[in-house]
């Protein structure tokens, strides 16, 4: 069945990178993109970026210029990074297919001062 | 970006009530408005997506309906289970913007 795991660090210190991972099971990477979403704690969802199913990638303005999403086929991985954190970079992230039908389970990220 | 206003931010019911929880563009999405249900703790759970399709395995007390900027989702008798927290999500422009979410309380 078609699953997604975010996989990474839960505290990151103000001004480093964040890289995470989002291990998909269950469908290709060729067929389906993959979006990054996050939440703060209690508040909204906001769409981060995604890599199309061609390998091409998108990414919202607001984060485009310390974002970057990569994937690796053969091992059903996704990767986010992105740098320069700040401490309302604090939040869950989570990896859904392009469709936003399956959903990983989130990682709560805490940026520390 | 597109904005999504959601109303109302909070929402008191009964169980067995009819409940309407709406999302406003500030420009017309073509009907590509999907909702969310969403527990505490737990990842966002697809219901309806396109305006009006049930996804699979969703109970048929919810359903959705809009066109242009205005869109609702309803449930016609609430269950204990359906209170939660609701998000609405336009895919017409890039980047997808949510709506800032309707949590739905006990009365």
């Amino acid at each position: 069945q078609v699953q997604l795991k975010e996989s990474g660090p839960v505290l990151v210190q103000a001004s480093e990178t964040l890289s995470l991972t989002c291990t998909v099971s269950g469908f290709s990477l060729t067929n389906y993109g993959v979006i990054w979403v996050r939440q703060p704690p209690g508040k909204g969802l906001e769409w981060m970026g995604i890599i199309w199913r061609n390998g091409n990638t998108d990414y919202n303005s607001a984060l485009k210029s310390r974002l970057s999403i990569n994937r690796d086929t053969s091992k059903s991985q996704v990767f986010l990074k992105m740098n320069s954190l700040q401490t309302d970079d604090t939040a869950i992230y989570y990896c859904t297919r392009d469709r936003t039908d399956y959903w990983g389970q989130g990682v709560m990220v805490t940026v520390s001062s | 970006d597109i904005q999504m206003t959601q109303s109302p931010s909070f929402l008191s019911a009964s169980v067995g009530d009819r409940v309407t929880i709406n999302c406003k563009a500030s420009q017309n999405i073509n009907k590509y408005l999907n909702w969310y249900q969403q527990k505490l703790g737990e990842a966002p759970k697809r219901l309806i997506y396109n305006t009006n399709n049930l996804q699979t395995g969703i109970p048929s007390r919810f359903s959705g309906s809009g066109s242009g900027t205005d869109y609702t989702l309803t449930i016609s008798s609430l269950q204990p289970e359906d209170f939660a927290t609701y998000f609405c999500l336009q895919h017409n422009s890039f980047p997808g913007t949510f709506g800032g979410g309707t949590k739905l309380e006990l009365k």
